[in-house]
């Protein structure tokens, strides 16, 4: 199966680190990994993509296993605004052209 | 505004009536894709077009038909609709070949009753 894992929820205190991990332990090597979230009554926004090394941005870490078989999107500190879900997604390089979404984790912050 | 744009945003319909849901970007990008978003299911690809004239089935395409004869415009078409597309769809846009962000509209609520 190509899809990806995730935990359906989570939680997190308001201004403390939150990691987000994701399985896509069928990953192939030229699959790049992005990271999207969903505020509510919205379309998915782009947080965050990498292919082997950990990338940071302004908004997000992202952190690939060594293996590529997991990764795990970091905020730093949380905010209110960043409940969501977030969904992991395998982009797919080689061959058909598909961005392949979990089911996404949804993240309560807490105040 | 770079942005990728939906219509309807709501629509209710019954079942067998024709609809067609437009999408169109004005970024010049070559890749498109439709999205469904079903509760507990995440967003499931129905079909991608990865430059005009080429389309492409997703992982749930039954039931729907796209074309691609302009690059900024994606349409999805339901030829007879019936109560299980009843879903939130999403276009998205994105350069070919890039890996960079895929850009998404605001969505557009299909009831089929």
């Amino acid at each position: 199966d190509a899809k990806t894992t995730q935990p359906n929820s989570m939680e997190s205190n308001e201004e403390e680190p939150v990691h987000l991990p994701c399985n896509h332990s069928t990953i192939s090597g030229t699959d790049y990994i992005h990271w999207y979230r969903q505020l509510p009554s919205q379309g998915p926004e782009y947080v965050i993509h990498g292919l082997t090394s950990n990338v940071n941005n302004r908004m997000a870490s992202l952190a690939i296993a060594e293996d590529r078989k997991s990764s795990t999107l970091i905020l730093h500190r949380a905010t209110l605004r960043d409940a969501a879900v977030y969904y992991c997604i395998r982009d797919r390089r080689a061959g058909t052209y598909k961005y392949i979404f979990g089911t996404g984790t949804r993240l309560k912050v807490l105040a | 505004e770079a942005q990728v744009t939906q219509n309807p945003r709501y629509l209710i319909t019954v079942t067998g009536k024709k609809l067609t849901v437009t999408c169109s970007q004005n970024m010049n990008h070559e890749y498109m894709s439709w999205y469904r978003q079903d509760p507990g299911l995440g967003l499931r690809q129905i079909y991608y077009s990865m430059n005009v004239e080429v389309t492409d089935k997703g992982d749930v395409p039954e039931g729907y038909k796209v074309s691609r004869k302009e690059k900024r415009n994606f349409p999805l078409i339901l030829e007879s609709p019936s109560p299980n597309q009843t879903s939130l769809y999403f276009c998205a846009s994105t350069q070919q070949g890039s890996v960079g962000e895929l850009f998404f509209g605001e969505g557009s609520r299909l009831t089929v009753l």
